[in-house]
């Protein structure tokens, strides 16, 4: 049951240009959205979140919107940058003591940003 | 400031052979760890979570098993490695209570021949 998708593979990017990145959910009960950027080899790196209570949230050239309604949310990276080439994730969290912290992932989008 | 390290980086092993990855975490106390894979493709899949010493979750039935042996150590173990546990493994930590961040280290590269 993949309750956290990632429907585009990949994105190809112009720099100085908008990046868009799309995430959609099925599960209503997520409290926070995360989205996470990831280099070849390396951990992945937390970028912004937003709560559910919330429809937007911006972070220096990182917006995210959430639209509660079509259970989908989305990331803007503006202006890209080259050095914004990596794999892209969306992740989900579930409120309350039992769901322990946990977080579900999308499956990823590789952004490739040409100079 | 916290800090987070597995290893090793890069393991290669064969089939059949036994394994062990080590994650620490500084500069916090009881945190939630996480296993994370990363297989080739696909996401990230959460195989355990512990939240102190000796409490163990497994999220996914497999191969491999974890321990938390110390308050800021989690180890990822196997008796016998399967091809398919090749991936990129992943350990993290809960630094957000409220956003759920989690913080990862550095990964290990899981190649099984």
């Amino acid at each position: 049951d993949q309750q956290v998708k990632q429907n585009s593979p990949s994105l190809s990017v112009q720099e100085g240009r908008i990046s868009i990145l799309s995430c959609d959910y099925t599960n209503s009960m997520f409290d926070y959205f995360l989205w996470y950027k990831k280099y070849p080899a390396e951990g992945p790196t937390f970028l912004i979140s937003i709560s559910s209570i919330k429809d937007k949230n911006e972070d220096g050239r990182f917006t995210v919107f959430l639209n509660k309604s079509a259970k989908h949310l989305s990331l803007h990276i503006v202006p890209s940058q080259p050095g914004d080439s990596a794999v892209y994730f969306c992740a989900a969290k579930r409120p309350g003591g039992t769901s322990y912290g946990k977080l579900t992932f999308g499956q990823g989008t590789i952004l490739t940003v040409h100079p | 400031s916290q800090t987070i390290h597995q290893w090793p980086a890069t393991l290669v092993q064969p089939v059949g052979s036994p394994l062990s990855l080590e994650c620490t975490v500084e500069g916090t106390s009881n945190p939630n760890l996480y296993w994370y894979r990363q297989a080739a493709g696909r996401g990230l899949q959460l195989l355990f979570y512990s939240v102190g010493i000796g409490q163990i979750s497994s999220e996914v039935p497999q191969n491999l098993s974890a321990s938390r042996p110390q308050d800021r150590q989690f180890i990822l173990s196997s008796k016998k490695l399967l091809l398919s546990d090749s991936g990129f493994y992943l350990c993290a930590w809960r630094r957000g209570v409220s956003t759920g961040e989690l913080f990862f280290g550095e990964g290990s590269r899981l190649t099984v021949l």
